[in-house]
């Protein structure tokens, strides 16, 4: 079945400094979307981006749907930002999204 | 506020106790689904319902039984559970011909002891 990779597994930064997430998927894809999992477990869906640019405030995303990969962008990065960020994909007309690992990020103040 | 309710957001029960947890979307969704996400696991998909049918099951023990009366409402029955069902379980609703974009609950800290 499809993979779904995401890099790097961990992240710490400073507040203020950007940040690219990569999300790869081993086959084509119909929709692709970025959540964001605080610490307290809340999933909240990022962009739902199949392929493409899209944009909300400091985050960013692109999906190369023929090179199989995708790019969270986060801008100058605030402590709220913290905590696990997953990529998942839809294969087929099903409704089983695939996920990634996840990528952890951690903001310093 | 995604527009998904679950409750409860903490439950301890014993491994011979029945509870239930609840979820509930106002988002006009058609399409409902509950995941389990253990410690450094990634999300496991228990159960999908589309139009209250139950459409997947993915080999889930029965210990684990869910109920849809209705396109806004999801339960998942507990049952003679085992330490290792602690889990999060994240209720979520979508509308197929929207595109799939998936709304998740705020989840259900589960422990089992």
């Amino acid at each position: 079945g499809i993979q779904v990779e995401q890099s790097p597994p961990d992240l710490i930064l400073q507040e203020g400094a950007n940040s690219t997430l990569r999300c790869n998927f081993s086959d084509s894809v119909n929709n692709l979307q970025w959540f964001h999992q605080n610490p307290w477990g809340q999933l909240i869906n990022l962009f739902y981006i199949p392929s493409g640019t899209k944009q909300n405030g400091r985050l960013s995303a692109t999906t190369v749907a023929t090179e199989r990969y995708s790019l969270l962008y986060i801008s100058s990065s605030q402590t709220t930002d913290s905590g696990v960020y997953f990529c998942a994909v839809h294969v087929d007309s099903n409704y089983q999204l695939i996920w990634g690992a996840g990528t952890k990020l951690i903001i310093k103040p | 506020e995604t527009g998904v309710t679950q409750t409860p957001r903490h439950l301890v029960m014993g491994m011979t106790n029945k509870k239930s947890l609840k979820c509930e979307q106002h988002l006009g969704h058609n399409a409902m689904y509950w995941y389990k996400q253990s410690a450094k696991k990634p999300l496991e998909l228990m159960f999908v319902y589309n139009f209250k049918e139950q459409t997947e099951n993915n080999s889930v023990p029965s210990r684990f039984s869910p109920e849809c009366p209705n396109s806004s409402h999801l339960f998942l029955h507990l049952h003679t559970l085992q330490p290792e069902d602690s889990a999060l379980y994240l209720c979520a609703s979508s509308q197929r011909t929207r595109g799939n974009t998936i709304y998740f609950g705020e989840g259900s800290w589960l422990t089992v002891v």
